[in-house]
């Protein structure tokens, strides 16, 4: 299995492009999740998704949208790239079982918006 | 993460214990967690105690949760070079869906 995925890896957008990261998990999870991790801050929730077809919103959604068409991908989308969604973003996955959640996580996405 | 705290660094010589301490704010939380980053990957789950518990112990890795003051701690016995990484706290929140991280320890050991 190889758990959870993401692509690309590293990215490099100039301000006001557009572009889409995808993660894929293969574990079956219902939960995906999308954070930005930036130094001293830890990760903070994007948008989260508890099921194919439905998504809603994390502590820090604007600026992003996201979708899931497919229970076992979760599409993040920056519509108009700004400077301040340079980050290092991880997407992650979970099946909870009752109100344990262990989250499995993919190895990031480190995007510069210059 | 700013509803759960904890420090940024410690730094620690081969052999000693480490602790690396949290404190949290939902009294509610059923599960808390203890996620381990290693440079240039995603975060991993390391060990997890149930709030019903004080302690829980595995191999060289201790947990001791303090619920009356929503402190929690993870004790590493025998650190070794192969610990250093960033250690992150986190609560559950919401029925157990919704996670809430802490800004991260990193851990620095030396030789």
């Amino acid at each position: 299995n190889a758990g959870v995925t993401q692509t690309p890896k590293f990215r490099v957008l100039k301000t006001g492009q557009s572009m889409t990261l995808l993660c894929a998990q293969d574990m079956n999870h219902e939960y995906m999740y999308w954070y930005r991790q930036d130094p001293g801050m830890g990760l903070r929730l994007i948008h989260y998704s508890v099921g194919e077809g439905t998504t809603a919103k994390g502590e820090v959604p604007d600026g992003y949208n996201v979708s899931r068409l497919k229970k076992q991908n979760f599409l993040l989308g920056l519509e108009s790239a700004a400077p301040s969604q340079t980050s290092v973003y991880f997407c992650a996955s979970s099946q909870l079982d009752r109100v344990y959640n262990e989250q499995f996580f993919g190895p990031g996405t480190r995007l510069t918006v210059l | 993460g700013e509803d759960v705290e904890q420090s940024l660094f410690l730094s620690v010589r081969e052999g000693d214990s480490s602790v690396i301490n949290c404190t949290y704010t939902d009294s509610s939380s059923t599960y808390l967690y203890w996620y381990k980053q290693e440079p240039g990957a995603g975060l991993q789950l390391l060990t997890y105690i149930f709030s019903n518990m004080d302690m829980k112990q595995d191999q060289r890795l201790t947990v001791l949760l303090n619920k009356k003051d929503k402190h929690l701690s993870l004790r590493i016995a025998d650190t070794q070079t192969g610990d250093s990484a960033i250690y992150f706290c986190a609560e559950s929140r919401d029925g157990g869906f919704k996670t809430i991280f802490g800004a991260g320890t990193r851990l620095f050991v030396k030789a």
